[in-house]
C-alpha cells in the first residue's frame, strides 16, 4: 500500500505571502499525484493533478505543484495567497497500473492571516 | 450535468441503530467509490463498486458495514448497529471508467452517532 506524508499539519501565512505545502509519498511504482482542497463542511475539490509529461503542473486558483521523482515529492505552491485560500489541503496518490483508489495524506490546514 | 449527489448531508443516529448513506453518481458514470474521513484525518478508501458488483472492498471493516450499487438507483453504504467510532464524514466518488484521475467527489454525508 502507498503511504502519503504531509509534513505540516498546520501552516499559517500572511495574506499576499507565498506558501508551500509539502507532500511526500512512498512508492516504487509509477503513480498519479493529486492535490485536493476542502473548505469547511464541504467535499473535495480537485486543485491539480499530475498524470505524465511536464513535472510542473498548474491548477486552479493560482496553485501549482512540481513532481520530483527522485525525492518522491509533490509540493504545492502559490506565490501570493488570499484570505479565501484558508482551507484544508490533501495530497493524494494512486498507482498507475492498479489505481482504482486514492491514498490520501492526513491534510494540511492552511490559515491565511489578514 | 449534475455532480455526484449524496444524501442525507447530515445524519444523526443513536448507538445500535442503522445508518444508510446514499450516493448518486454523475450521469454516465458506472463506477462508485466510498471513502471515510475520521476527525482530523485524511480520507481512507473503503470500497469500489460497479453496477451490481463489488470490485474491491479491501478497506471495508469486516463487520457491520456493507455496500451495494444496484442496476437501478443510487449506491448505498449501510452501517448496522452503529457505534460512536463510526462518527465520520463519508464521501462518495464516481468515475466513468474506473480510473482515479476521472473521479469526482460528492459533498459527503456527516454521520454523528450519539
Amino acid at each position: 500500500a502507498q503511504s502519503v506524508t504531509q509534513l505540516d499539519s498546520q501552516v499559517p501565512v500572511f495574506e499576499e505571502a507565498p506558501v508551500e505545502l509539502r507532500c511526500n509519498y512512498s512508492s516504487s511504482v509509477s503513480v498519479y499525484l493529486f492535490w485536493y482542497v476542502q473548505y469547511p463542511n464541504q467535499g473535495l475539490q480537485l486543485l491539480l493533478k499530475y498524470l505524465s509529461g511536464s513535472t510542473l503542473v498548474k491548477g486552479i486558483n493560482g496553485f501549482e505543484a512540481e513532481f520530483n521523482k527522485s525525492q518522491t515529492s509533490f509540493h504545492l505552491r502559490k506565490p501570493s495567497v488570499h484570505i479565501s485560500d484558508t482551507a484544508e489541503y490533501f495530497c493524494a496518490v494512486s498507482e498507475v497500473n492498479t489505481g482504482n483508489q486514492f491514498y490520501f495524506g492526513t491534510g494540511t490546514s492552511l490559515t491565511v492571516i489578514p | 450535468n449534475a455532480g455526484v449527489m449524496q444524501n442525507p448531508r447530515h445524519l444523526v443516529r443513536r448507538r445500535g441503530q442503522e445508518a444508510r448513506l446514499r450516493c448518486s453518481p454523475m450521469k454516465g458514470h458506472s463506477h462508485v467509490y466510498w471513502y471515510r474521513q475520521l476527525p482530523e484525518e485524511g480520507l481512507k478508501f473503503m470500497v469500489y463498486l460497479q453496477k451490481e458488483n463489488i470490485i474491491d472492498e479491501s478497506g471495508m471493516p469486516k463487520e457491520r458495514f456493507s455496500a451495494e450499487f444496484p442496476k437501478e438507483g443510487p449506491s448505498i453504504l449501510r452501517i448496522q448497529q452503529v457505534v460512536r467510532g463510526d462518527s465520520a464524514a463519508y464521501f462518495c466518488a464516481s468515475s466513468p471508467q474506473g480510473h482515479t484521475y476521472e473521479q469526482y467527489f460528492g459533498p459527503g454525508t456527516r454521520l454523528t452517532v450519539t
